[in-house]
C-alpha cells in the first residue's frame, strides 16, 4: 500500500504570496494532521482534521488554514507568507482516532517551502 | 501543557555497538502514548516504536527497545547492534488522549545519532 503522499516536494515563494500544500493519507486513514518543522527543530503541530472537521489547532496565526476533502485528502493554505514560514511542512495520517483514544500517525515525505 | 525534552543534541556510536537516547516529558495526563520517530537525511519521518502509558511492559521492535519509567516521566530508546542505516535524527514524541490536545503529537528537539563504521 502507498504511504502518505505530499505535493509538491519543493516550493519557492516570495513574501506576501499565498501557498497551497497537498496531502493524501494512507488508504483507509480518515484523519490528517499538519506539522511545521523549522530546520534543526522538532515538528510543531498546526492542525488535525477528521471526517472533514477540524479536531485540533496549534498555536499558529489565522494566515494558516486547512481543509479535508470527502476522499480524506487535505490541503494546507498559508496566506501573506513571511520569511519565518520557511520550513518543512509534514502531513501525517492516522486511522479513525477512536472516541477513546487516538492512533499512531504516519508521516509523508514533506514539502520544503522556501520564502524569499 | 505537555513538554518533551531530549537532553542529548548529538550522539555517536560504533557499528554493532549499543546506544541509548534519553527523553523526559512532563504532563498531568494519565492516558497517553509515547513514540520514537527517526528522520534520516532524506527527511521522511519514520515510526520506530510506540509505548502505551497504561502498559507496564516496555515495548520492543527488533533491535529497538525502550525503558519506560512512568513515575520518573522518562522514556529512553536503546538501539542494539547499531547499523549505518540507523544514522538519523531521532525524535521523542508524546500524544495525549484528553482535552484540546487530543491526538496532537508534541515533539522533543531531537538527537542526531551518527553510526560510525
Amino acid at each position: 500500500d502507498a504511504g502518505v503522499t505530499q505535493s509538491p516536494t519543493h516550493l519557492i515563494k516570495t513574501r506576501g504570496q499565498q501557498v497551497t500544500l497537498r496531502c493524501s493519507p494512507i488508504s483507509g486513514h480518515k484523519s490528517v494532521s499538519w506539522y511545521q518543522q523549522v530546520l534543526g527543530q522538532g515538528p510543531q503541530f498546526i492542525f488535525q482534521y477528521y471526517e472533514k472537521e477540524e479536531r485540533g489547532r496549534g498555536n499558529f496565526p489565522d494566515r494558516f488554514s486547512a481543509r479535508q476533502f470527502p476522499n480524506y485528502s487535505s490541503e494546507l493554505n498559508v496566506n501573506a507568507l513571511l520569511l519565518g514560514d520557511s520550513a518543512l511542512y509534514l502531513c501525517a495520517s492516522s486511522s479513525v482516532p477512536g472516541l477513546a483514544r487516538p492512533d499512531t500517525q504516519y508521516f509523508g515525505p514533506g514539502t520544503r517551502l522556501t520564502v524569499l | 501543557a505537555q513538554t518533551v525534552t531530549q537532553s542529548q543534541p548529538e550522539m555517536s556510536v560504533q557499528e554493532a555497538e549499543t546506544v541509548t537516547l534519553s527523553c523526559t516529558y512532563d504532563t498531568s495526563e494519565n492516558n497517553y502514548y509515547l513514540f520514537w520517530y527517526k528522520q534520516p537525511p532524506s527527511r521522511q519521518m519514520i515510526l520506530v516504536i510506540r509505548q502505551e502509558a497504561y502498559k507496564q511492559q516496555n515495548a520492543t521492535e527488533n533491535r529497538f527497545s525502550v525503558n519506560f519509567q512512568k513515575a520518573a516521566k522518562s522514556f529512553s530508546l536503546k538501539i542494539s547492534d547499531s547499523q549505518l542505516g540507523d544514522t538519523a535524527m531521532y525524535f521523542c514524541a508524546f500524544m495525549t488522549f484528553g482535552g484540546t490536545s487530543y491526538g496532537k503529537l508534541t515533539f522533543g528537539q531531537g538527537t542526531i545519532l551518527t553510526v560510525h563504521p
